[in-house]
Order: structure tokens, then sequence, then C-alpha cells
């Protein structure tokens, strides 16, 4: 059983649609992590979310950290084809670090 | 943002050879790295926690003797496949805990077990 669930776990999508990914988890995090990895490559870090209910923007991604610390949202508004990759939500509980399954984003010209 | 090598990135070998491969953090100490392994099309898997001065510790189901890891620096961790066979053929990718929260991850090993 994934300590991280997310959802989707394949979107594909065509260029100039929104889209949202989600993480979560009945456990409490002290951070969240989303990374985004593209084929043959490591995982690339987007965004670390530490406080409650906090809301961080990068450029066309939203990222929003639930109230009770617990789960994770990523919004794209616009996807481009570049946004294609494989989007990973990890967690940080107890110094112990935990990834979801990943959702595999396709966006098509 | 924080730097994390590995080398080599990729690497062919015959089976029942062993292989290294090194994860350094370029420019911060990393007291706790990590190494996974990711099959095609799958996220990440974790395989050990490797901490400086100390023995990794394994996930369940990861042969310890198989995968034997080193810790020997602040900068630098490295993962032997010993006696590789072609079912260890995989993405193997290896990442460094910067102030406890972050995890920045190496560019990855492709290995090939002929």
């Amino acid at each position: 059983t994934q300590l991280l669930e997310q959802s989707p776990q394949f979107l594909s999508i065509q260029e100039g649609e929104n889209l949202t990914v989600y993480c979560n988890s009945s456990s409490v995090f002290s951070s969240l992590q989303w990374y985004r990895q593209e084929p043959g490559e490591g995982p690339v870090l987007l965004v670390t979310v530490v406080t409650g209910g906090e809301v961080k923007k990068l450029k066309r991604l939203t990222f929003q950290f639930g109230d009770a610390r617990k789960d994770s949202s990523l919004h794209i508004t616009a996807a481009q084809p570049g946004d294609t990759g494989l989007y990973l939500c990890a967690g940080a509980r107890n110094n112990d670090m935990r990834f979801g399954a990943g959702t595999r984003l396709t966006v098509k010209p | 943002g924080a730097v994390v090598s590995q080398h080599p990135s990729w690497v062919i070998c015959k089976s029942g050879t062993s292989v290294k491969i090194e994860c350094r953090s370029l420019d911060f100490q990393a007291t706790t790295m990590f190494w996974y392994r990711q099959f095609p099309k799958q996220s990440l898997m974790l395989m050990a926690t490797s901490n400086e001065g100390s023995k990794a510790t394994y996930e369940q189901g990861v042969e310890k003797d198989k995968f034997l890891i080193n810790h020997a620096s602040l900068t630098l961790s490295t993962l032997t496949v010993t006696s590789a066979h072609p079912e260890d053929s995989s993405f193997y990718i290896c990442s460094a805990l910067q102030w406890k929260e972050t995890q920045y991850f190496g560019p990855g090993t492709r290995l090939l077990v002929l």
C-alpha cells in the first residue's frame, strides 16, 4: 500500500487544457515536494511546501498543501507539450521520505 | 539549486561482473543519500538509505549482499551491484538529502547486463 496516493495515474490532454494532479495520504507530513521526471533523467525538484494551506506558484504551475498537511495538489494552466513527464510527490515525515507512484502526463500538440 | 552527479551515466557489463555507481553531492554535504531503482514507465523504488559513517538501511526485499552501499564521506555514496545478472538491468538513481527535508536527485545510471 502506497503511503502517498497519486491520481490520476495517467493523463493525456491536448495543448492548452488545464489539469490537476492530486497527492493524498492519511498521514501528516512536515513537508511535501513535487518533482518532474523526463525519460532517462533523474527527477527534478519543482517545489517544496511546508505550511498547511500554503500555495506556491511557478509560472503556469500552482501547488497547494492541504490545511492538515496530509494532501497536496498540482494545477497546470494551459498545458504545453514541454510539460509532458512523470510528476512525483514526496512527503517527509519522521526523518523519512516516501514517494507516490507518480502521474504520467502527456500533452499532445 | 543543489547539484548531485552520478557516474557512470550508463554501463554495459557481462553477467557475473560487479558494477560500481558513484553518487556525489557537488555543492553541499549530505549525511543521508538514497538509492532508487526504476523500471520503465514506473515510479521510483527505494532500495536503501545510505548514512555517512554507518551501515546502510535496506528496504524489504533488497539483498544487502547483492547491492553493496558505502557512504564514506559527506559528498560520496557508492552502490556496487555484485555478480550482476540480466534481471539487474535497470535505471538506478541516487539522491542526496539537504536540510533533512528535500532530496536532490542525480541524473541516473542505466545499467544493462548482458
